[in-house]
């Protein structure tokens, strides 16, 4: 089993649509980040949690430590934001503090 | 402008020759990560750096060296490639560890044959 799940695999929506990543993991964790792929390739990260709510334009992504949960929303969707969004965690447990674990990434599609 | 510079952004070449991807960033940071990027794996930590002259291993280190000599680079060293290695390449930097944003370089593809 993974560490860090996402949901969904792959998402299609129409342009205006309110959309929903979730990612779960099953380690403690200090830190959470939510980056995004372009596809041609770019990688830029949107936030980074390690509790409550933060807030950027369109975008919203929330933590929940205890339920060992995170969601990405993205208010009234357009087609730029057509990317692959992925979830990463830095774990409590060992000695590693450099240590990133990644889910395998939501691929989102926003139709015009 | 701040940013994370990678060289070459393209690579092709064959197996058992040395090669070296180039990693720069002009932030001052002090943390700094190599990653692949391989379909239905998605990104994996090969090395990462906390600061310099101390580096240590990610979750796939196998093949791989890194050294960091300096603050800004970060090279990430393949002394005998093999096709397992053809991938897509990331660099990435922050501030001081992993509970910092992310920088992210543009990605080396890199193909072993």
């Amino acid at each position: 089993k993974n560490e860090v799940e996402q949901s969904p695999q792959n998402l299609t929506a129409q342009e205006g649509e309110f959309i929903t990543i979730n990612c779960s993991y099953s380690v403690g964790i200090s830190a959470l980040h939510w980056l995004q792929q372009h596809p041609g390739g770019g990688i830029v990260s949107l936030f980074m949690l390690s509790s409550g709510k933060k807030k950027h334009g369109r975008l919203i992504a929330t933590i929940n430590i205890q339920e060992k949960h995170s969601s990405l929303h993205i208010t009234a969707s357009h087609p730029r934001d057509s990317a692959v969004y992925i979830c990463a965690v830095r774990s409590n447990y060992g000695g590693s503090q450099g240590n990133l674990i990644f889910g395998k990434g939501t691929k989102l599609s926003v139709k015009p | 402008e701040a940013q994370v510079t990678q060289n070459p952004r393209y690579l092709i070449t064959v197996t058992g020759k040395k090669l070296t991807v180039t990693c720069s960033q002009n932030m001052n940071h002090e943390y700094m990560s190599w990653y692949r990027q391989d379909p239905g794996l998605g990104l994996r930590q090969i090395y990462y750096s906390m600061n310099v002259e101390v580096t240590d291993k990610g979750d796939v280190p196998e093949g791989y060296k890194v050294s960091r000599k300096e603050k800004r680079n970060f090279p990430l060293i393949l002394e005998s490639p093999s096709p397992n290695q053809t991938s897509l390449y990331f660099c990435a930097s922050s501030l001081r560890g992993v509970s910092y944003e992310q920088y992210f370089g543009p990605g080396t593809r890199l193909t072993v044959t």
